[in-house]
């Protein structure tokens, strides 16, 4: 089975914080995700990336950055945590598919709390 | 732009019923549509995935159809337990390999 972890459940920072989310996949997925999902908005793209070293804008990565050093491994930055950032972030991993995404793998989420 | 939308947002229903949830897209120009399930306060589970080609994909007592033509989705859920509530997320997959998420019907299965 797929397994697609993330480092902290649940978290509470401060303003101004900077913050790391981590998280890893276990099947040699090519490509890797960052969501936040918030009650009445759904789920919404951060950032993704389809290979070491890569990265691509997702519809809202203002105040966010990435970084994929080996391929098992996308973490999530938060530069300096704001309370509008407060949020359910969800990681996913994929295979590469020539007919677009294969099938779409999730974390259990982690729960930040900005104060 | 694509829009994806679940109807109805809610639903209730005793144990034993059978169930359909929908799920509608605006561009039928889509590589594949996933049905997702999500328990409060955790992630999201795959349920089924349907490529562009398929017609429909069978798990268990889950089976998911799909009609690219009039960009529509069902997910059928046979003899309904307690165990299956849970809000059922839909999305498709268009150009760019961007996927579009419906925003959810949360099911509740009652004894």
């Amino acid at each position: 089975d797929v397994k697609v972890t993330q480092s902290s459940r649940y978290l509470v920072k401060r303003t101004g914080e900077k913050v790391f989310l981590e998280c890893v996949q276990d099947m040699d997925h090519e490509n890797m995700f960052w969501y936040r999902q918030d009650p009445g908005l759904g789920l919404r793209l951060i950032y993704f990336s389809y290979d070491v070293k890569m990265k691509e804008k997702g519809d809202i990565p203002e105040g966010y950055s990435v970084s994929r050093e080996k391929k098992e491994r996308f973490s999530l930055i938060l530069e300096s945590a704001s309370t509008n950032q407060t949020s359910m972030y969800l990681c996913a991993s994929s295979l590469f598919s020539t007919s677009g995404s294969g099938e779409l793998f999730f974390g259990e989420g982690s729960r930040l709390t900005v104060l | 732009k694509q829009e994806v939308t679940q109807i109805p947002a809610a639903l209730s229903v005793p144990e034993g019923e059978n169930l359909v949830l929908n799920c509608s897209f605006t561009d039928s120009a889509i590589y594949n549509l996933q049905w997702f399930r999500q328990d409060p306060g955790k992630g999201l589970t795959s349920l089924l995935l349907i490529q562009s080609s398929q017609r429909e994909q069978t798990s268990g007592r889950l089976n998911a159809s799909l009609d690219k033509s009039s960009g529509r989705s069902t997910l059928y859920i046979a003899a309904s337990q307690p165990g299956d509530s849970a809000t059922y997320l839909c999305a498709v997959t268009g150009t760019a390999s961007k996927l579009t998420f419906g925003t959810g019907t949360r099911l509740q299965v009652t004894l």
